[in-house]
């Protein structure tokens, strides 16, 4: 199947700093893809859709000019969490699917702690 | 919020086939039925998927009604490894970005036990 990388796996920050998340396809091209994110004990909560070349569609209640999404190439998407507090920790997801495929395919994950 | 209905637990004996339900009363004519499991802090992992038809793969059988009101996803010998939750979700597919958008709700734990 194909594969979809995240980066980092985990990551500790102080609050107030910035914090990039990378998501990749490693063997497919992504014009699409999504984040997620998930806290403890709940479900995945969808946070938006990057679009190559093009402007995140955010969900409603997602702060745009928080959650930075830049999808500059078919194989990577970046999410940036500005001023990260504490509320930001949380376990973010991407995904991304191919275009043959109504399968999504998930990162591992990126468990972030804002402290 | 989630077109979806799972109970939130479930067990079920190692070895044994495993039968989570889920209802989509409002499914819409266009809508796939997706299932997807996630294991504890990983990333969620497809499953199947099916439009009106009962499928099959490798990892599992869908079973829509007739109605395409409710499924059951079958395991059908499920290992201490199947432990996971599990989501049933409904989405539009126009294009194939649409399979990617999947709004989750609870999914059902299941626990498989030896």
């Amino acid at each position: 199947g194909a594969v979809v990388s995240q980066h980092p796996s985990w990551v500790i920050c102080k609050s107030g700093t910035s914090v990039k998340i990378e998501c990749r396809s490693l063997d497919f091209q992504a014009t699409t893809m999504f984040w997620y994110r998930q806290f403890p004990k709940q479900s995945l909560m969808l946070m938006a859709t990057s679009n190559e070349g093009s402007k995140a569609t955010y969900e409603q209640g997602v702060e745009k000019d928080k959650f930075l999404i830049n999808h500059a190439s078919l194989t990577l998407s970046t999410l940036t969490v500005t001023s990260a507090h504490p509320e930001d920790s949380s376990f973010y997801i991407c995904s991304a699917t191919r275009d043959i495929s109504l399968e999504a395919f998930f990162g591992q994950g990126t468990r972030l702690t804002v402290v | 919020d989630a077109k979806t209905t799972q109970p939130p637990s479930m067990d079920c004996a190692e070895g044994r086939a495993a039968n989570l339900p889920c209802n989509h009363s409002t499914i819409s004519g266009n809508e796939y039925v997706y299932w997807y499991r996630q294991i504890h802090s990983q990333g969620p992992q497809y499953i199947i998927h099916g439009l009106k038809n009962n499928e099959t793969n490798e990892m599992a059988s869908l079973i829509i009604t007739e109605d395409r009101k409710s499924s059951t996803l079958i395991l059908p010998h499920a290992t201490l490894r199947d432990t996971a939750v599990y989501y049933c979700i409904v989405s539009g597919a126009s294009s194939y970005n649409q399979g990617g958008k999947l709004i989750f709700g609870q999914g059902t734990e299941l626990s498989v036990k030896p």
